[in-house]
């Protein structure tokens, strides 16, 4: 089982660009979501999933859009980053959207945004 | 507004110097708490879950209890490799985990 799994560990993007940051867990978890960690703040939460076709907005999903359409896959797009979006970005899945909330999570990705 | 307040921010141990960190919460319909820990450059980790007021959960040198307030993480003997960031999350209705953020600690041989 490689868990929860993340690319890229690193990535700079320019003002303006878009990127894809890649989540795959093999765990056949059906909930899966997507944080951002900032200095000084708490993980937030920017978008999750319940399972393959179901996505919901969290509390900062604005700049950021996902689509499932797997149970293993759970692909962040940025759609014209900026530099309020540098941050490291983690991804994590939970076998359950409603109880026994232990979430796995990914090593991460740290992004710049220059 | 739901809220989560870890501390202290950090702290600093001698190898065995037993200590507690807190994770106050205000929050409408609390439906679990939750302790990760959190190594530099790495994803957080789970620790425990508790649901209701006067749970207990322990693991080895780590014991979480709750009431309706506040959580707290008792480190009892701790040793260098118990250093790391605990943080604390709450999850309320619907699918939102709040987080906290962090007690970072550290063990000093």
């Amino acid at each position: 089982n490689a868990g929860v799994t993340q690319t890229p560990k690193f990535q700079v993007l320019k003002t303006g660009q878009s990127m894809t940051l890649q989540c795959a867990q093999d765990m056949n978890h059906e909930y899966m979501s997507w944080y951002r960690q900032d200095p000084g703040m708490g993980l937030r939460l920017i978008h999750y999933s319940v399972g393959a076709g179901i996505t919901d907005q969290g509390e900062v999903p604005n700049g950021y859009n996902v689509s499932r359409s797997t149970t293993e896959d759970f692909p962040l797009r940025l759609l014209s980053a900026a530099p309020s979006q540098t941050s490291v970005y983690f991804c994590a899945s939970s076998y359950s959207p409603r109880g026994g909330y232990e979430q796995f999570f990914g090593p991460g990705t740290r992004l710049t945004v220059l | 507004e739901d809220q989560v307040t870890q501390s202290p921010e950090a702290l600093r141990l001698q190898e065995g110097e037993s200590s507690s960190l807190n994770c106050s919460y205000t929050v409408s319909g609390l439906r679990g708490l939750f302790w990760y820990r959190q190594d530099p450059g790495k994803g957080p980790e789970f620790l425990f879950t508790l649901y209701s007021a006067g749970e207990e959960k322990e693991k080895e040198r780590l014991k979480a209890t709750l009431t309706k307030k506040e959580s707290f993480l008792h480190i009892t003997a701790p040793k260098p490799e118990d250093s790391a960031t605990y943080l604390c999350a709450v999850k309320t209705g619907a699918n939102n985990l709040f987080f906290g953020t962090g007690t970072r600690l550290t063990v000093i041989p």
